[in-house]
């Protein structure tokens, strides 16, 4: 069965903090798909990222990074110099290949930034 | 391109009311898809297609049910809402893979409450 957990609950930081969020995953698929969701205090849900298990090098975007690593099972979420405007939920959430794109999302980390 | 929308954005019910969800997708995506959002747990599926006519259960199917007459469109009603339907709901969309998975779209939310 697919599980993702994000155990950090909450997190703040002070502005131009670094601020990493913590992803596990659980799969029996050797092909599947990690996927990252920013939840702004507005609520919509904002795509941030898709990587395939195939693809193991880290990504960066702007502020942003992603570390995957097949062997602890974990797509950790790197936000560098963090502002006011980072304060959301973020989602990490798994899908497997061929399985109607269905989504297993983890509970979500709160993070506060504060000026 | 107005993207996911969803009907309502909010509404009350009384226990035992009944009540259907409309969501509405205008970029041509094969998949559609239903989650609730509760306090610590993420999103969780409910229902999801696949293609026109066809439905599909999730994760928490008990007390939805579906509809995909039309492949813009996908309906959830609740039949006899109970108090543990209060939730924020969440319609999504995603391009079809047969080997793969795309990220998917989300609506803005209907949040509902029974009371």
């Amino acid at each position: 069965a697919q599980k993702v957990t994000q155990a950090q609950t909450e997190i703040s930081v002070v502005e131009k903090e670094d601020v990493t969020l913590d992803c596990v995953y659980e799969t029996r698929d050797t092909t599947y798909y990690l996927f990252w969701y920013k939840q702004p205090p507005s609520g919509e849900l904002v795509f941030l990222i898709r990587r395939n298990s195939f693809d193991e090098q880290n990504e960066i975007s702007g502020r942003y990074s992603w570390n995957f690593q097949k062997s602890t099972s974990s797509f950790n979420f790197t936000i560098t110099a963090s502002q006011v405007v980072d304060s959301a939920v973020y989602f990490c959430a798994l899908s497997e290949a061929g399985d109607g794109n269905k989504l297993v999302f983890g509970a979500g980390t709160i993070l506060r930034v504060k000026s | 391109n107005a993207g996911v929308t969803q009907t309502p954005k909010f509404r009350v019910l009384k226990t035992g009311q009944s009540m259907t969800l409309l969501c509405a997708q205008d970029m041509n995506h094969e998949y559609m898809y239903w989650y609730r959002q509760d306090p610590g747990m993420g999103l969780r599926l409910i229902h999801y297609s696949v293609g026109e006519g066809t439905t599909a259960k999730g994760e928490v199917p008990d007390g939805y049910n579906v509809s995909r007459l039309k492949k813009q469109n996908f309906l959830l009603g609740l039949e006899s809402a109970a108090p543990s339907q209060t939730s924020v709901y969440f319609c999504a969309s995603s391009y079809s893979m047969t080997s793969g998975s795309y990220e998917q779209y989300f609506g803005p939310g209907t949040r509902l409450t029974v009371t």
